[in-house]
């Protein structure tokens, strides 16, 4: 079945950077994108990008713009997110999900939480 | 496209049947999506295409709209359906947006 498995979680200094990686399997990588989601305690979902599994093409938003990277390894089926600078703002969790055949998202990853302090 | 869900809390005895309501600031042509999300758990996807149940979901759940305004119904409501549900828009790929969530507590 499809699996998206993350990385553990991470505590950071404010100003410091963090590498999450969510390892996939049980699809075609290359066919499909994978977007990151973080969620705040107790709050909502935010969208804070998306990557091409099939060429590595990365979009993000335009509140994390100039301090998050993506990218795809193809030969572990992982795709990573870092995310530079961190605020304490920036704490959360935050999730992978494989974007569906119409643009939902299904499965989602078991989520990694960041604590900035 | 900002998605606003309501009510944000829905108290529904084990049994009954629940609504959700989801309305997005433009049309969204049906391309909505509803998640369940239990206490520590991550986003579980329910329905796609507004009325399409994703795989193993239980029949009663069940979802409806066009245009802007779309629903989400579960009925006999279970134990285990305590969560917050959030609707979601593709229509704007790749820019999904996401209501703030309805949680719904068990009375």
């Amino acid at each position: 079945q499809v699996q998206l498995v993350q990385s553990g979680a991470e505590v950071k200094k404010t100003g410091a950077s963090v590498k999450v990686s969510c390892q996939t399997s049980g699809y075609t990588f290359t066919s499909y994108n994978v977007i990151w989601m973080r969620q705040a305690r107790g709050q909502g979902l935010e969208c804070v990008g998306w990557i091409s599994g099939y060429n590595g093409h990365a979009n993000y938003s335009d509140s994390l713009q100039g301090r998050v990277t993506m990218t795809a390894d193809t030969s572990t089926n992982t795709v990573y997110m870092e995310l530079r600078s961190l605020k304490s703002d920036d704490t959360g969790v935050y999730y992978c999900a494989k974007e569906g055949d119409g643009g939902w998202l299904d499965p989602w990853g078991q989520g990694t939480l960041i604590t900035v302090s | 496209i900002m998605m606003t869900q309501s009510p944000a809390t829905l108290s529904v005895s084990l049994g009954e049947g629940a609504t959700l309501s989801c309305r997005a600031s433009q049309s969204v042509s049906t391309n909505v999506a509803w998640y369940q999300q239990r206490p520590g758990h991550p986003p579980r996807l329910l329905l796609y295409g507004a009325s399409i149940r994703a795989t193993g979901v239980p029949a009663r759940f069940s979802g409806s709209g066009s245009g802007p305004d779309y629903t989400l119904t579960i009925h006999n409501l279970q134990s285990e359906d305590l969560a917050v549900y959030y609707c979601q828009q593709y229509n704007n790929w790749p820019w999904y947006t996401f209501g703030q969530g309805t949680k719904l507590e068990i009375k």
